[in-house]
């Protein structure tokens, strides 16, 4: 199963942008990259996802290495609200079921 | 509102006991999961179920069982056999029809935090 790894930990100042790095090198062309984020105690919320292509939505933007073997998550002005544990996945479509693979994630620090 | 409900939010139980954690969605999804987090990790599959009356063995299923005999409703049940069972345990759904939004996301309950004593 094709895996990610991320730093264990991150620290942003408010109101300024942070780059969330993954790496999944073993990435397969039938995974999508999937960014969840998760507050203490609570179950994760879905942030993005993409295959190829860079995406943005309300929340956050994605971009995606040419190779696909990298991705980043960018918050583009982090809020005491987005301290928070983030997790990059990918998940297996050719697999049965869809998995998503959880590994540790990031916890983002935000220092207001 | 529609989403997914875990109860209880604690619970606690006795070495040598089953125990059954209650998930139930109304988003009319198909699928639905079991995870579970142990601190500072991340979520490991226990089971999942694409339709009723159908599910699948994840990572770690071993000491836990499951039915889903509704579409709504998903219970798992920690039974005395699972060595470590004090955890936190997430259920979550996603929709496997792709003409709806978003598709293929899962949407996650708020948890059960189990301790065995």
């Amino acid at each position: 199963d094709a895996k990610t790894t991320q730093p264990n930990s991150m620290e942003s100042n408010e109101e300024e942008p942070v780059h969330l790095p993954c790496n999944h090198s073993t990435i397969s062309g039938t995974d999508y990259i999937h960014w969840y984020r998760q507050l203490p105690s609570q179950g994760p919320e879905y942030v993005i996802h993409g295959l190829t292509s860079n995406v943005n939505n309300r929340m956050a933007s994605l971009a995606i290495a040419e190779d696909r073997k990298s991705s980043t998550l960018i918050l583009h002005r982090a809020t005491l609200r987005d301290a928070a544990v983030y997790y990059c996945i990918l998940r297996d479509t050719a697999a049965t079921g869809n998995q998503f693979y959880f590994g540790t994630g990031t916890s983002l620090t935000v220092i207001p | 509102d529609g989403g997914i409900t875990q109860s209880p939010k604690y619970l606690f139980r006795k070495e040598g006991q089953n125990v059954t954690l209650s998930c139930e969605q109304n988003l009319n999804h198909d699928a639905m999961y079991w995870y579970r987090q142990d601190p500072g990790q991340g979520l490991r599959l226990i089971y999942y179920s694409q339709i009723v009356n159908d599910f699948q063995k994840g990572d770690i299923a071993e000491g836990y069982s499951v039915s889903r005999e509704k579409k709504e409703s998903f219970p798992l049940t920690v039974t005395s056999a699972q060595k470590n069972p004090t955890a936190f345990y997430l259920c979550a759904s996603r929709s496997t029809r792709s003409y709806t939004t978003p598709y293929n996301e899962q949407f996650f309950g708020p948890g059960t935090r189990l301790t065995v004593l």
